[in-house]
């Protein structure tokens, strides 16, 4: 079964551009979940969506946003970039999404905002 | 006080020895616990989950877990240089609004 896929694996964007980041779950996982990961702040949950339906958000501004689509791809999307949105940005498929679903990480995007 | 609390460390082991990962989280009300595994540059690796109270074995890996002392632990046995990584632990409180830890970078000396 093939793993999460996250594209682009690498972006170099400028402040105040925006950016759409790609995940397409395990085949059969309808929950996708993403993450912020940060040197100083570790991994900060972004949102979680189940079935198109955004279930639960994380404390990121608003520019930071999310679609699920029907196959169950996500994409997130961040608005007028600041140079500390520079991170690793990672997705995680589970089943489900019930509570005790075991999360499998995509690869990351790495992003860099100069 | 942050709600998932681990060592940041990092914790020096030697090769053979076992390597003791703790960390404590602050809501009761969490279910499911999880150990994942980071390289440097890589993406988190699960290893461990956990879902009641006691420990959980899976080769060289043993989870602990008290709920009533709001505990987790890992246990990684006979350590190997290949298992230095950070290890990040992971507290579901529903709906997976998972929390992580900073992790503990854990140094496996040959």
């Amino acid at each position: 079964k093939a793993g999460v896929t996250q594209t682009p694996r690498y972006l170099i964007k400028t402040r105040g551009q925006q950016v759409t980041l790609s995940c397409s779950p395990i085949s059969g996982h309808r929950s996708v979940s993403w993450y912020q990961q940060t040197p100083g702040q570790g991994l900060q949950f972004l949102f979680e969506y189940f079935s198109e339906t955004q279930r639960n958000k994380g404390n990121f501004p608003g520019r930071f946003s999310g679609r699920q689509f029907s196959n169950s791809r996500s994409e997130m999307n961040v608005s007028t970039l600041e140079l500390g949105d520079s991170a690793l940005y990672l997705c995680a498929s589970s089943f489900s999404g019930q509570g005790n679903n075991e999360q499998f990480f995509g690869p990351g995007t790495r992003l860099t905002v100069l | 006080q942050k709600e998932v609390e681990q060592n940041s460390g990092p914790l020096s082991v030697p090769e053979g020895a076992i390597a003791s990962l703790n960390c404590t989280y602050s809501d009761r009300g969490s279910q499911s616990f999880f150990w994942y595994r980071q390289y440097s540059g890589k993406s988190p690796e699960l290893i461990m989950s956990i879902y009641s109270n006691g420990d959980k074995e899976d080769g060289r890996f043993t989870a602990q877990l008290n709920k009533a002392s709001q505990y987790v632990s890992l246990l990684i046995r006979d350590s190997q240089p290949s298992d230095s990584a950070t290890y990040l632990c992971a507290v579901n409180g529903g709906y997976q609004k998972v929390t992580f830890g900073i992790g503990t970078k854990l140094q496996v000396i040959p």
